[in-house]
């Protein structure tokens, strides 16, 4: 089973800052990872997928990269709305696995 | 606009049984591989299970394997996941999930709203 780890697992910005997340996989995933935010009280919501694709009608402030066993996802400049926790997950072998999250506080 | 609604979640004691099920709509249903997806009380997600667009394939997380079945019904554009012998670590929000497959993989591009399952005496 492919084990993700994200770091850091809370980050705490204020509007207006980057935030770079990490998520990093105990063996290579290709390319096969996506980023899922989810909302306090909301389901998750898919944002990025294959490493770098945006998903539909996500801002353009939203960027990942990575390949292999190392990714970033990247929030260029926060908005208040971005306060959530973000998952990572891998679709290259079964079992289907997600990283267990980074908490964003907006201060 | 797509929609995922679950139902069927309850409170049932361990060794007991539950049938969720997700209504689908806006979409062409029998198009899409669906899956299941958990979320324990204040923890992560957990996949839960796939199943292909036919229903003839089906993929399950270990924790879950020979205790629940996931199932569809095409024409009534219905998931089903059927859950027996259930533990109170099956305790969570269950989501539906649309998936959303390109040359290589799906990915998970629409989620409902969740169905409470509790196990508990």
């Amino acid at each position: 089973e492919v084990v993700l780890t994200q770091s850091p697992a809370t980050l705490s910005l204020s509007p207006g800052e980057r935030a770079t997340l990490s998520c990093r996989a105990s063996q290579s995933v290709s390319r096969d990872l996506a980023w899922y935010q989810q909302r306090p009280g909301q389901a998750p919501r898919l944002l990025i997928y294959e490493a770098s694709n945006r998903a539909t009608d996500i801002p353009a402030r939203f960027s990942g990269s990575g390949s292999g066993t190392d990714f970033t996802l990247t929030i260029s400049s926060l908005e208040p709305e971005d306060l959530a926790v973000y998952y990572c997950q891998q679709r290259n072998s079964w079992p289907i696995t997600f990283g267990r999250g980074t908490r964003l506080e907006i201060k | 606009d797509v929609q995922l609604l679950e139902s069927g979640g309850d409170l049932v004691q361990p060794g007991g049984s539950l049938r969720l099920s997700c209504a689908a709509s806006g979409f062409t249903f029998s198009s899409h591989v669906m899956n299941w997806v958990r979320q324990a009380p204040g923890k992560g997600l957990e996949w839960v299970s796939t199943l292909s667009e036919s229903g003839a394939n089906s993929y399950y997380a270990d924790s879950v394997k020979g205790r629940f079945t996931i199932s569809r019904d095409n024409p009534k554009n219905t998931l089903y996941l059927q859950m027996s012998s259930l533990r109170a670590e099956d305790t969570a929000l269950y989501y539906c999930t649309r998936s959303f497959c390109t040359s290589r993989k799906c990915y998970f591009d629409y989620w409902g709203q969740g169905t409470l399952a509790t196990v508990s005496s």
